[in-house]
């Protein structure tokens, strides 16, 4: 297994506060993700990183920023947190090389934003 | 952008039957696709991956059929265990890179 650390695992929040997530990993994989989950909505790609400083949107990026000073750390940054973003975000993993997508994921954090 | 459709209602089956997942795509076939498995509280964890040229894949008791012209995959598990109860998720690749997209999952619940 990926050793994939996401951190905090649960947080309760305010609307308007801003709140990081850190997903640390241990595997020297090139490529990292943050993805939420929603009932009904699956998982969906917030942002992705293919290498340290190089980052890239994705389908649901409004309101969040990424950052990726080190290999092994992907943080995801909520500014100002809204309801909507109440939410679980599973970051996610690939060694870059390779002909497959095949993506190894962290346990998951739970934001609550009252 | 490409969407991917899976069963919301969840499937309820006797052990020892087979049960069967659909997934289906609305856009460019991708160069494969991938299947997942999502036990709650816990992050998915990747079970099979087929190729956009291969008709069938095996893993013990699970199989995969890639049927690009219905632009759908099923998702067969055999003999089907209590323990197999979880949620499995389609994926396939955006186009681009290792970027993935997941449908949002089916519930699979298996009765002793």
């Amino acid at each position: 297994d990926a050793g994939i650390t996401q951190s905090p695992r649960h947080k309760v929040t305010e609307t308007g506060t801003p709140v990081t997530l850190r997903c640390h990993q241990t595997e020297n994989h090139r490529y990292m993700y943050w993805y939420r989950q929603d009932p009904g909505h699956g998982l969906r790609l917030i942002h992705y990183s293919y290498g340290v400083k190089d980052t890239d949107k994705g389908e649901v990026s409004d309101g969040y920023s990424v950052s990726r000073s080190k290999t092994e750390d992907f943080l995801l940054t909520l500014e100002s947190a809204t309801s909507s973003q109440t939410s679980v975000y599973f970051c996610a993993t690939h060694p870059g090389t390779g002909e497959t997508g095949e993506l190894f994921f962290g346990e998951g954090s739970r934001l609550t934003v009252l | 952008s490409q969407k991917i459709e899976q069963n919301s209602e969840a499937l309820n089956i006797q052990e020892g039957k087979t049960a069967t997942l659909t997934c289906n795509y609305t856009n460019y076939s991708p160069a494969y696709l991938q299947w997942y498995r999502q036990d709650p509280g816990r992050g998915p964890v990747f079970l099979l991956l087929i190729r956009e040229n291969e008709k069938e894949k095996r893993k013990e008791r699970l199989k995969v059929t890639f049927d690009t012209t219905l632009k759908q995959s099923l998702f067969h598990i055999t003999a089907s265990q209590p323990a197999d109860s979880a949620t499995y998720l389609c994926a396939l690749d955006m186009g681009g890179g290792f970027k993935t997209i997941f449908g949002a999952g089916t519930r699979l619940f298996v009765k002793a």
